[in-house]
């Protein structure tokens, strides 16, 4: 089943910052967080695979609430390079691999 | 190695066509996915293979879609007869590695129009 992401969209300024969240509601072996910039293909941003993991590079990183079967993906300081559709994509065991709809963001100078 | 790599970028095609899409994945990787994109239902997972076998078609729309893995760097996604519905872009993707903990790798996609 697809998690579901919030916000679907959200706008922001250079240098403010915004969280993503994804849900499910089927139990989450590992989510998987990738940026799509528009007419190219989704790129990997990282994996969470344990219950309270949490990583990072850059001024983005993430966090995996295994009991609550959410991830939220926390951008700060954004960027005009951050601007872009985010996917949250949930994995189970049998390997394959799901994402939400996307949340599009835009950062404005 | 070059990506995954998919051919072709653009394909415009007339309702009740036969269309065929074509994807070759990273060497070395044993999972291949087909996604839809589209603006109102985002990515959908289509269809993935394991070692050139398909584990799950359960999100290939209809029985106008099918998928084949002849070889692990050859993958076919076809559409026939194909409808104006299923313009989209469509994804392949592949990565290596038992379970989820490893990243997927997108190809550029196909943009199809069926007009």
């Amino acid at each position: 089943q697809q998690p579901v992401q919030s916000p679907q969209a959200v706008i922001l300024r250079e240098g403010e910052d915004a969280v993503i969240n994804c849900s499910s509601s089927k139990a989450l072996y590992s989510v998987h967080w990738y940026r799509q910039k528009h007419g190219e293909a989704p790129v990997f941003l990282m994996i969470l695979l344990k219950g309270g993991e949490q990583k990072g590079h850059d001024k983005i990183s993430a966090s995996f609430n295994e009991k609550k079967q959410q991830s939220s993906l926390y951008l700060t300081a954004s960027q005009l390079s951050y601007s872009g559709t985010y996917f949250c994509g949930t994995g189970r065991s049998q390997g394959n691999l799901i994402f939400g709809k996307g949340t599009k963001l835009s950062v404005k100078p | 190695d070059a990506g995954v790599i998919q051919s072709p970028r653009h394909e415009v095609t007339e309702m009740g066509q036969e269309v065929t899409l074509r994807c070759k994945p990273i060497s070395g990787h044993d999972y291949l996915f087909w996604y839809r994109q589209t603006m109102m239902r985002g990515l959908e997972l289509l269809i993935y293979f394991n070692n050139n076998v398909p584990i799950d078609d359960s999100g290939m729309p209809e029985d106008r879609f099918s998928a084949k893995m002849p070889n692990a760097s050859f993958s076919t996604l076809k559409i026939q007869p194909s409808e104006p519905r299923d313009s989209a872009v469509y994804f392949c993707a592949s990565r290596r590695g038992q379970g989820t903990n490893t990243e997927a790798f997108f190809g550029q996609g196909t943009r199809l129009t069926v007009v």
